[in-house]
């Protein structure tokens, strides 16, 4: 049984620019969750999607957003980058939703230049 | 919101030797109580979890136990091996006002686990 893919794996942006990561959850699983990991933060938690919806979000500025589609795969984009921005991206899949096992991705490295 | 603290930051063992890492939560509500190992380049991977109605729970050389009174939990892993070296995050799940998480977790900030062969 294939586990979380994200894609990719590495990415190199500037400034000001936009991205768009990628995670495609595990076979049968509809609940997708985002968290990001950095040295100073730790990991924190974005938001979670289940069923094309999201129904859960962190802290985050609004520059932070998600997306679900009927495949249960995600994405998840970030506007006008910002150098704070740059950490390690990890989605995480559970076949429930609430308080069940969750399943991480190798995570996406973003890097703002 | 749920605050979960881990101690100790770093931890060095011989290998054979037990290790032990501990975390507190704030959030009464809390439920589920996962622990993951994070490997250099990779995603963190469940090792094991609790849920709040059971006090003790092991998987061959790994035990995790809870304590909802004092609001604890504490990983153990006997006969540690070189190969366990890694960083280990406690987590909590984090309920909003309606009684659910949603896949939401609050991670302590990891424990980085030396194993000297």
């Amino acid at each position: 049984k294939a586990g979380v893919t994200q894609t990719p794996r590495y990415l190199i942006k500037t400034r000001g620019q936009q991205v768009t990561l990628s995670c495609s959850p595990i076979s049968g699983h509809r609940s997708v969750s985002w968290y990001q990991q950095t040295p100073g933060q730790g990991l924190q938690f974005l938001f979670e999607y289940f069923s094309e919806t999201q129904r859960n979000k962190g802290n985050f500025p609004g520059r932070f957003s998600g997306r679900q589609f009927s495949n249960s795969r995600s994405e998840m984009n970030v506007s006008t980058l910002e150098l704070g921005d740059s950490a390690l991206y990890l989605c995480a899949s559970s076949f429930r939703t609430a308080n069940t096992e969750a399943f991480f991705g190798q995570g996406t490295r973003l890097t703002v230049v | 919101g749920e605050n979960v603290e881990q101690h100790p930051s770093t931890l060095s063992v011989q290998e054979g030797d037990s290790a032990v890492i501990k975390c507190t939560y704030s959030d009464s509500a809390s439920n589920y109580f996962p622990w993951y190992k994070q490997e250099l380049g990779k995603g963190p991977q469940l090792i094991i979890d609790i849920r709040s109605n059971v006090g003790e729970k092991k998987d061959q050389r790994i035990a995790v136990t809870l304590n909802k009174t004092a609001k604890h939990f504490s990983l153990h892993i006997t006969e540690t091996q070189p190969e366990d070296s890694a960083v280990y995050f406690c987590a909590a799940s984090s309920m909003n006002a309606g009684g659910t998480s949603y896949g939401k977790l609050t991670f302590g900030q990891g424990t980085i686990l030396t194993v000297h062969p």
